[in-house]
């Protein structure tokens, strides 16, 4: 059976602090690991990780991924009050077609 | 540009009642999927296709239907609904192996 475990389940930052969020996978036949922000509403895209040891960054954001270990980590730096979010992060594989879950997510609080 | 929409947006049903909702995307999408969020949860993959008159069991599918008729649309049906049913309901849509986009969300309270 598939499964994503993600940690810390909730975290609280203080601004300018920077954060460590964990994505960990068992999926049959994976093919990539995508990671989300959701604010209240429908999530948003982040990245979309396939290769092992390729940091990809966006902003102060930036995610790994290591196929050997099934994990992933999604790091912010310099955290800021609008970087509240409940993240998600989504690994893609499947038996007979691919499809796509999602972890618990982490809830981040970060305060001024 | 459209993107992904669902309707309706809100619903409020009584136990045992029937209802559809619908979801239509714009993109040409060959994937399309339906999770359901509970409070504190992620997102919980409930029935999930990969092409026109293709559908899939997801991670909780149920208590819930789905047809995939035409490529753009993706009906996900509640033949019984029970108060368990009661959550937000997300529609996504992608190409194979890409990002999924999301639509707005249905709100489903079931009394």
């Amino acid at each position: 059976e598939d499964k994503v475990v993600q940690s810390p389940l909730s975290l609280v930052v203080h601004e300018g602090d920077t954060v460590t969020l964990n994505c960990s996978y068992e999926v049959t036949n994976f093919r990539s690991l995508l990671w989300y922000k959701q604010e209240k509403k429908a999530p948003t895209f982040l990245f979309m990780l396939t290769s092992s040891g390729i940091e990809k960054k966006s902003g102060r954001l930036s995610s790994i991924l290591d196929k050997k270990e099934l994990f992933s980590i999604l790091n912010i730096t310099a955290t800021q009050t609008g970087d509240s979010a409940v993240y998600l992060c989504a690994p893609e594989g499947g038996t007979s077609y691919d499809k796509v879950i999602f972890g618990p997510g982490t809830s981040l609080s970060v305060i001024p | 540009n459209a993107g992904v929409t669902q309707t309706p947006k809100f619903r409020v049903l009584k136990t045992g009642q029937s209802m559809t909702l619908l979801c239509a995307q714009d993109m040409n999408h060959e994937y399309m999927y339906w999770y359901r969020q509970d409070p504190g949860m992620g997102l919980r993959l409930i029935h999930y296709s990969v092409g026109e008159g293709t559908t899939a069991k997801g991670e909780v599918p149920d208590g819930y239907n789905v047809s995939r008729l035409k490529k753009q649309n993706f009906l996900l049906g509640l033949e019984s609904a029970a108060p368990s049913q009661t959550s937000v309901y997300f529609c996504a849509s992608s190409e194979k192996r890409e990002k999924l986009f999301f639509g707005s969300g249905t709100q489903l309270s079931v009394l």
